[in-house]
């Protein structure tokens, strides 16, 4: 089945530090991906969408400048949290949708990094 | 927008039968989604219904689809241990891309 691998799992950093999260999908091409911040209480926040090649389309209310996104390739985009702070804290998770796309709601998880910002 | 609801928690035996509800707010979806979460872990796709459907059966799983009162529902019968999750429902959202809106997951915790 498909795979969608996160870099690091968890990563715990001092506060105005940039963290740099991985998204791959490993075996399929993936030109748009999807980056979620779950919080505590379980809800799923979509952040942005990644488009490879172009600019990513963020949701109303996630700083752009903050969260900094890059999807190079067809199997990589990579989400960077630029002068982290503890309010940042939280579990992200990026999703692929495959480029041949299969039935409806087709996206393939990646298991999630947890940031830990000191 | 659209806006998916959830209770936030449930709790069964092990052997008996689960269900989960969800209601939704857009009436125009063509379909919507159970995702599944283990502990630490991204989602997965558990299953779909397409809008024009009222009940889909899967192994253990039966969805069921009310769209005049927009409520969805999971049945996991002979609910085990292993179904532990947190289980979410979804419907498309606006935007394109094929974007999906979650609902606010139900933490379901199968007692042995």
């Amino acid at each position: 089945g498909a795979v969608v691998s996160q870099h690091p799992s968890r990563v715990i950093c001092k506060s105005g530090t940039s963290v740099k999260i991985e998204c791959r999908s490993l075996d399929f091409q993936a030109t748009t991906m999807f980056w979620y911040r779950q919080f505590p209480k379980q809800s799923l926040m979509l952040m942005a969408t990644s488009n490879e090649g172009s600019k990513a389309t963020y949701e109303q209310g996630v700083e752009k400048d903050k969260f900094l996104i890059n999807h190079a390739s067809l199997t990589l985009s990579t989400l960077t949290v630029t002068s982290a702070h503890p309010e940042d804290s939280s579990f992200y998770i990026c999703s692929a949708r495959p480029s041949l796309a299969g039935g409806p709601g087709t996206q393939y998880f990646g298991p999630g990094t947890r940031l830990t910002v000191l | 927008g659209e806006d998916v609801e959830q209770s936030l928690f449930l709790s069964v035996r092990e052997g008996d039968s689960s269900v989960i509800n969800c209601t939704y707010t857009d009436s125009s979806s063509t379909y919507l989604y159970w995702y599944k979460q283990e502990p630490g872990a991204g989602l997965q796709l558990l299953t779909y219904i397409f809008s024009n459907m009222d009940m889909k059966q899967d192994q253990r799983l039966t969805v069921l689809l009310n769209k005049k009162d927009k409520h969805l529902s999971l049945r996991i019968a002979d609910t085990q241990t292993g179904d532990s999750a947190i289980y979410f429902c979804a419907e498309p959202s606006s935007g394109g891309y094929q974007k999906v809106t979650f609902g606010t997951g139900t933490k379901l915790q199968v007692i042995p």
